[in-house]
Parts: structure tokens; sequence; C-alpha cells
């Protein structure tokens, strides 16, 4: 009955390919999020979907494309991966926009890129 | 521009101690703030949140506390446990959720 679920959990991929992370939430959430986490350990947004409706897209290359086919899923693209995106990527979710503030996380996809 | 800082990387407490872990931020905008919890290989969990027009909330062990004049807010934990040892974020709602760059506590039996 896990709440916010990623795979994969570890990826590790060679520069230039490209791969998608998975994210499914069961809570009946109308918003979902994308957060980056890098080597100093800071958690960036990168966007932010509400309804399916892309509502926040931070200054991200254009390599990462998010898809959200529902509202209970929102999956994250990446073209042509680079070594600087490595990383741990989080997938959250909250009920709206404006409404009760806390954000339900996912465990994470570490990103290797060799 | 870091609009929410927490200046203390580490934290270390007694169990049974009190930890006082804080956090500061600059946009006066913010209307929630929240603490958040993560363990190694783990998504950050919510711990508890306070709305900008209180000055402390309290959960069990957990309690937190808002000086607004200040732009300062602290999570208090009493009595501190091995268990609480994790990395703490604070985190500040304006239109996205901004963190903190994070505590780690550790708390030694």
């Amino acid at each position: 009955d896990t709440a916010v679920s990623q795979t994969p959990k570890y990826l590790v991929t060679q520069m230039g390919n490209d791969k998608s992370i998975k994210c499914e939430q069961n809570l009946g959430h109308d918003t979902m999020y994308w957060y980056k986490q890098d080597s100093k350990k800071f958690l960036k947004i990168m966007f932010s979907y509400n309804n399916k409706e892309l509502i926040i897209n931070e200054t991200v290359p254009n390599r990462f494309s998010p898809k959200s086919p529902d509202k209970a899923h929102l999956n994250l693209h990446i073209n042509s991966l680079e070594l600087g995106d490595s990383a741990v990527y989080f997938c959250a979710s909250s009920q709206d926009v404006r409404g009760n503030p806390e954000q339900f996380f996912g465990p994470g996809t570490r990103l290797t890129v060799l | 521009d870091q609009q929410v800082k927490q200046n203390s990387p580490s934290l270390s407490v007694q169990e049974g101690r009190i930890s006082i872990l804080n956090c500061d931020y600059t946009n006066s905008m913010f209307d929630y703030f929240l603490w958040y919890k993560k363990y190694p290989a783990e998504g950050p969990t919510f711990l508890i949140s306070i709305s900008s027009i209180k000055d402390k909330n309290e959960d069990g062990r957990f309690t937190v506390f808002l000086n607004k004049s200040a732009k300062h807010l602290s999570l208090h934990i009493v009595p501190s446990q091995p268990g609480d040892s994790a990395v703490y974020f604070c985190a500040a709602r304006g239109i996205r959720l901004t963190f903190g760059e994070g505590t780690q506590l550790t708390v030694n039996p």
C-alpha cells in the first residue's frame, strides 16, 4: 500500500542515452512534482503538474520532459543524458496546489551517468 | 538566491535531551513552513508544519516555533531518541516548496 512509488530505484547508464523514470501515487492527489537532489544535497523542484496540467517548470534543460498520462502518474523522460544529470530524483504528490501544504515523497531514483 | 537556509550542517545530541534545529528564511510571503525527516536511501517524510499566522505548533515530541519578525523557525525534539537520527529539512511554501540544505541530527545512546 505504498503511497508514492517510483521505478526504478537505481539507474546506471551511459552518457548520451535516453531514460525514463516512472512515478505513481495512490493517494487521490491532484498535484504531482519532480525534485532533484544533487551532490550538495539540495532538494530543488523541477516540475509540477496539477490535474495533468503543467504548472511549474523551473529552469530545467529541455532534455527533461515530464509526462502525466493521468492524475495518478507523472513520468520523467530524459534525453541525451549528461554526467551532470547524476543525482537522486524524487517524485512527490500533494492534495492540491494551495490547500494542505504537505507533500508526500517517493523513495527516490538514484541516477548515475557514466 | 537561497531563500531558506539551515546554517548547521550537523548536530549531535545525547539521548533523552532536547534537539533544536534551526532554519532562517528571507521571503515574507511564505504562507506555510514544514519540517521533513529523511533517512538514507529513502524519500523525505513529513514531520510537522506551521502556518505563517501561528507561532507554535506541537505534535507529540515535536514542536515547531515561528518567529516572523526574525524570519526564523526552529524544530524542538524532546526527548531525543536514537531513531531520530536522520537529516532534517525545513521547507517554506510560496509559489512552490523551497527547501533548506538539511541538518544531519545524530542522537547518541
